[in-house]
């Protein structure tokens, strides 16, 4: 069947301006996660959505991040006024609920801010 | 607080030797571990877990891990390495917090076999 999906898996942009990186989840899949993964500092959890519950934004590093998920399927993770910085990888991961221990990963897409 | 260490951030090895990569993690609590590989341009792939159970734990393309609880350890192991195997992995842990699971990682260990 079909994986996590993620898009764009490339995005060049301009220091300043916003992006929306977009993830699809496995169908019938519950929780969803944000990771990124940059140079220096691995990779690191971002935001998890489980269903329609309020979201744990515990590790968005600062109020430029946001994210949401609508019909508790398709994420979007927006980034506003982008910075050098947030240049990195950006992977999507699902599982079945929010209590399984397998999370599948989409291919990620790669941000590059000038 | 939880932390995964990947002692070595490259490993070259040549095809058909023996590998380990290795992971050290600290918690005060019982956790789960992981290891993830990700190979170019490509998402995480889950190729082990240890949950409970026995310390030994097999999985996919070969590779086993030993779960050491006095040495908080859980270094992967492969008796002979492919081509194929070159890759990033991965450790990680794993609590559940507040009902969901959050996973920890290592900084990753980058994988190289030469012919």
């Amino acid at each position: 069947g079909a994986g996590v999906s993620q898009s764009p898996s490339n995005k060049v942009t301009e220091k300043g301006k916003d992006v929306e990186l977009r993830c699809d989840p496995i169908s019938g899949h519950t929780a969803l996660y944000w990771y990124r993964q940059s140079l220096g500092q691995g990779l690191e959890f971002l935001i998890y959505f489980q269903g329609n519950s309020a979201p744990d934004k515990s590790g968005l590093p600062s109020d430029r991040f946001s994210a949401e998920r609508t019909g508790g399927s398709v994420s979007t993770l927006t980034i506003q006024r982008t910075q050098q910085e947030d240049s990195a990888v950006y992977l999507c991961a699902s599982s079945l609920s929010r209590q399984a221990y397998e999370q599948y990963f989409g291919p990620g897409t790669r941000l590059t801010v000038t | 607080a939880q932390s995964v260490t990947q002692l070595d951030s490259q490993v070259p090895v040549f095809e058909e030797a023996p590998v380990e990569l290795r992971c050290n993690y600290s918690s005060s609590v019982s956790v789960y571990l992981f290891w993830y590989v990700q190979y170019p341009n490509q998402g995480l792939q889950l190729l082990l877990k240890y949950l409970s159970g026995s310390t030994l734990v097999k999985g996919i393309n070969g590779f086993e891990a030993e779960f050491n609880k006095s040495q908080t350890s859980f270094h992967l192991r492969k008796p002979s390495v492919h081509i194929s195997d070159t890759a990033e992995y991965f450790c990680a842990v794993s609590r559940i917090i507040q009902g969901a699971q959050k996973l920890v990682f290592g900084q990753g260990t980058r994988l190289t076999i030469n012919p």
